[in-house]
């Protein structure tokens, strides 16, 4: 059974790093593409970036670019989003995806409530 | 990119039909079959409900299709059932790895 599962909820304040966690299982995780989606309260989905844990090549939305970095761990089958400053705007949902083909997402992580706030 | 462009409402009465629209770009939409549309409920992650346009997972019911002209993607749900109320959420590939989703559409089953 393919399973994403994510980190737990954060509680951050202004200006803390953070790096939250995607753990793939049930498939092969070096050769399927991690997302991350963005949902802020009450609002829609917003995809972020996406990563090839095999060789760990990612491409950024424009809007997310250098705002995150996304990585993997291939070793440990797990896929990081991370922040060096957060901002009371990055309050959100992330959703960790695998994405098949060019367009296609059927597993979700069960998403990583994240609060920034002073 | 800028997001798809999503009705933020759509609603109809049991056992009626109701589409959604979805439109984007040439440079999105219109240049790639690789829509897909996802249920969200609230407190849920997203469903896949239709993939590459027109295609639907094992599992999604019938009722559920996809479409597409030009710059404009469009899912109908028909028969619609109480359980089928929730956000709808459209999205597509955009060339250079990246996907784009649209606003959402709050579907009310009246």
């Amino acid at each position: 059974e393919v399973q994403l599962v994510q980190s737990g909820a954060e509680v951050k304040k202004p200006g803390e790093s953070l790096r939250i966690s995607c753990k793939g299982s049930g498939y092969s995780f070096t050769t399927s593409w991690i997302g991350w989606v963005r949902q802020m309260p009450g609002k829609g989905l917003e995809w972020m970036g996406i990563v090839y844990p095999g060789d760990s090549d990612t491409t950024y939305s424009p809007s997310f670019q250098g705002q995150v970095t996304i990585s993997a761990d291939k070793s440990i089958s797990t896929a990081y989003l991370q922040w060096s400053s957060l901002k009371a705007s990055d309050t959100a949902m992330y959703f960790c995806v695998r994405r098949d083909g060019y367009n296609t997402i059927v597993y979700w992580g069960q998403g990583t409530l994240v609060t920034v706030s002073s | 990119q800028s997001a798809l462009t999503q009705p933020p409402s759509a609603s109809g009465s049991p056992g009626q039909s109701v589409t959604i629209s979805c439109t984007g770009t040439s440079s999105d939409v219109g240049s790639y079959n690789y829509v897909s549309w996802y249920q969200q409920h609230p407190g849920k992650a997203p469903k896949l409900m239709i993939y590459e346009v027109t295609k639907r997972p094992s599992g999604v019911p019938d009722r559920f299709s996809g479409s597409k002209s030009g710059d404009t993607a469009s899912l109908t749900v028909s028969g619609l059932q109480p359980e089928d109320e929730a956000d709808y959420y459209c999205s597509s590939y955009a060339g250079s790895n990246i996907v784009i989703f649209g606003g959402g559409t709050k579907l009310t089953v009246l």
